[in-house]
């Protein structure tokens, strides 16, 4: 399977735990994206990188949400001290670099996180 | 912030019918994008349009980029079940500016 891969797919946490997600992109794109989906809503942009440099992240980011992509491969996706409101789907995307090609962002399966 | 208007919000057509949903901005994009979600899934990307006025095929799927580059529309024809799910358009006003993402049209098949 050559596509976005994350895991876990599912997460159960009690309110004030810590949470790491990880997503694994395709494999020769070089810019990685995190989204978060509520119900009835369409995927809200948190951050992207770029090779392992961090470019932007979005005001939705809070100062408990930190985001790594070290090597420039995999990410992980940490959020500290949950809380209720942040229950959501984490989705992850990859693109290319590629001229012309670097809108075309392609998502994994993402990682459902439940804050009781 | 930018938004993207999707409609209709839902809808219910019978298998073999053609479909037709749309996408607004108040803001100019150079790209648009539209994704099908499946419950518990990624979105998956069906087509990219990159310039005003761009018609792009994808099997029974036709998407047209706006002459304004204020909006997008997507048809489907020949509907069958496995249409059924969420249908997002994504606009980028530039390769370094994320994705913007409307609210979803979702799509309800009847055999």
């Amino acid at each position: 399977d050559t596509g976005v891969s994350q895991d876990p797919r599912h997460k159960i946490t009690k309110r004030g735990q810590n949470v790491t997600f990880r997503c694994d992109p395709i494999s020769e794109h070089n810019r990685l994206y995190w989204y978060r989906q509520t119900l009835g809503q369409g995927p809200e942009f948190l951050t992207y990188f770029q090779n392992e440099a961090q470019l932007e992240k979005s005001r939705l980011l809070s100062d408990r949400f930190s985001a790594e992509r070290p090597k420039g491969s995999f990410s992980t996706l940490e959020i500290q001290r949950t809380e209720q409101g942040d229950s959501a789907m984490y989705l992850c995307a990859s693109s290319s670099g590629r001229r012309g090609r670097v809108s075309e962002q392609f998502f994994g399966p993402g990682t459902r996180l439940t804050v009781l | 912030g930018q938004q993207l208007n999707q409609s209709p919000q839902s809808m219910f057509i019978q298998e073999g019918e053609d479909v037709s949903m749309n996408c607004t901005s108040s803001s100019i994009f150079n790209t648009w994008l539209w994704y099908k979600q499946d419950p518990g899934e990624g979105p998956v990307l069906l087509i990219a349009l990159y310039k005003a006025g761009e018609l792009t095929s994808n099997g029974r799927l036709t998407a047209q980029f706006g002459i304004t580059r204020k909006d997008s529309f997507l048809n489907i024809s020949a509907s069958i079940p496995s249409d059924v799910g969420i249908y997002f358009c994504a606009g980028l006003s530039s390769g370094n500016t994320p994705l913007v993402f409307g609210k979803g049209t979702r799509l309800s098949v009847i055999a």
